[in-house]
């Protein structure tokens, strides 16, 4: 069975500085990878996705990811964060290589200082 | 992207009492699924919405506590039977899109005394 771990359960940047949240995943063969944010009182916003192609990925608001298979990794990268960015961060892979059935990991709470 | 409304955003029910979630989305998709996020916690699926068959539940879940309807492939209904301050959550509908991608609605944040 697939799994998520996010290994950061709170962390706190200044705005401007840059930020990466990590995500580690199992699946058996090429998963189907997610980030989305939650915001206060928000449902979950897809901010990106990776299940083929360029392991790289660019997303929504700045936000970029790196698929990195020997790692089983997929860190989500913003290069300087905004005091908006304050949210839930999770990241998720689909179970059987799709969409579908996703597995959460516990989510990342990004704190941003001003 | 597909558009989820969910009715309705919030409720305070009494313990005993039973809550019905509906999921309303605004193209025909073919599955859909609920997700459940107690409080501090990340989402955990509780069952795929299947249109003209039952739902499929995940381990830990069952059929009476939360059934499910799926009378059309823009709508679904979840219900929490005989409920107990223990499933005091945020209620997710999610669909998965024709571009492998799954959307969520707003969900209901369910409080029970």
């Amino acid at each position: 069975a697939q799994s998520v771990t996010q290994p950061d359960i709170h962390i706190t940047v200044s705005e401007g500085a840059s930020l990466e949240l990590r995500c580690n995943y199992s699946y058996g063969a090429t998963p189907y990878l997610f980030w989305y944010v939650q915001s206060p009182g928000q449902g979950l916003q897809l901010l990106l996705k990776y299940f083929s192609g360029d392991t790289l990925v660019q997303g929504i608001k700045g936000f970029e990811a790196e698929f990195k298979r020997s790692q089983s990794s997929f860190n989500l990268r913003k290069p300087s964060v905004h005091w908006s960015d304050a949210a839930e961060y999770f990241c998720a892979v689909g179970r059987g290589g799709t969409a579908s059935k996703l597995t959460f990991g516990t989510g990342t709470r990004l704190q941003v200082t001003l | 992207s597909a558009v989820i409304s969910q009715k309705p955003s919030r409720d305070i029910c009494q313990r005993g009492t039973s809550l019905t979630i509906q999921c309303q989305v605004d193209s025909q998709v073919t599955m859909m699924f609920w997700y459940r996020q107690q409080p501090g916690q990340s989402l955990t699926l509780i069952a795929t919405a299947n249109q003209g068959s039952e739902a499929t539940y995940e381990s830990g879940f069952v059929i009476d506590k939360f059934p499910i309807s799926r009378p059309n492939l823009t709508f679904s209904t979840l219900t929490v039977s005989n409920m107990s301050p223990e499933d005091s959550s945020i209620y997710l509908c999610g669909v998965e899109s024709g571009t492998d991608t799954q959307y969520f609605g707003p969900g209901t944040r369910l409080t029970v005394l």
